[in-house]
């Protein structure tokens, strides 16, 4: 267990739908890293946060967006979904943003798209 | 934009057999990274290599980082089914707080 919570654990919705995925770090924890899981594109970096702020920004498309909260816990939001948008979704978290900080990674989202 | 290519792309092998995946980059790595994902889980980081030319170990796990920082091998000696996984290696960018990874090497020891 890496101390990293994320919910729900699967998500089946339809094209054209929008879904909320949460994500709460490891205690203490002030980075939070989305990532997409997907047979053809492998892992992908989407998007950092740290304490509040955007950091760093990879492979994330316009109809996704994410934030983190006062209390450090983050969510990703996909709207529009397309049958392509199915994948795995993992949260990731450290205690710093440098890059000598570990990341610790979720159980991830499964997201299924019909 | 950096390329990490990893080979073999599967590997099944029998217990006690010793094996080794490797991980090139298209550029040279800023911090090199070998993590394990298990089915249903997240990607678990298994060390974090920085030095050209460096070999680190992990009880039955062997990392060498070449010395140009541009390749690595990890070898695992007498696998066990507690190995079977995903082997993804990665590079921590320094520059921007990107993560890159490769693609994997997914590996099954069979008992």
């Amino acid at each position: 267990d890496s101390g990293v919570t994320q919910t729900p654990k699967h998500l089946i919705t339809a094209t054209g739908q929008r879904v909320t995925l949460r994500c709460s770090p490891r205690s203490g924890d002030l980075s939070v890293y989305w990532y997409q899981q997907s047979l053809d594109q492998g892992l992908q970096f989407l998007i950092q946060y740290y304490n509040g702020e955007e950091r760093a920004k990879g492979n994330i498309l316009e109809r996704f967006s994410a934030q983190q909260f006062p209390d450090l816990h983050s969510e990703l939001n996909l709207s529009s979904l397309e049958l392509g948008d199915s994948a795995l979704y993992f949260c990731a978290s450290s205690r710093g943003e440098g890059s000598y900080n570990e990341q610790f990674f979720g159980p991830g989202t499964r997201l299924t798209v019909l | 934009t950096q390329l990490l290519e990893q080979s073999p792309q599967f590997l099944s092998i029998q217990e006690g057999e010793n094996l080794t995946v490797y991980c090139n980059s298209s550029s040279v790595f800023s911090s090199l990274q070998w993590y394990r994902q298990e089915p249903g889980e997240g990607p678990v980081l298994l060390v974090t290599v920085v030095t050209g030319g460096e070999v680190k170990k992990l009880k039955r796990l062997t990392f060498q980082f070449g010395d140009a920082r541009k390749d690595s091998s990890l070898h695992i000696t007498a696998a066990q089914p507690g190995d079977t996984g995903l082997y993804l290696c990665a590079d921590r960018n320094t520059g921007g707080f990107k993560t890159i990874f490769g693609a994997g090497t997914r590996l099954f020891v069979k008992a």
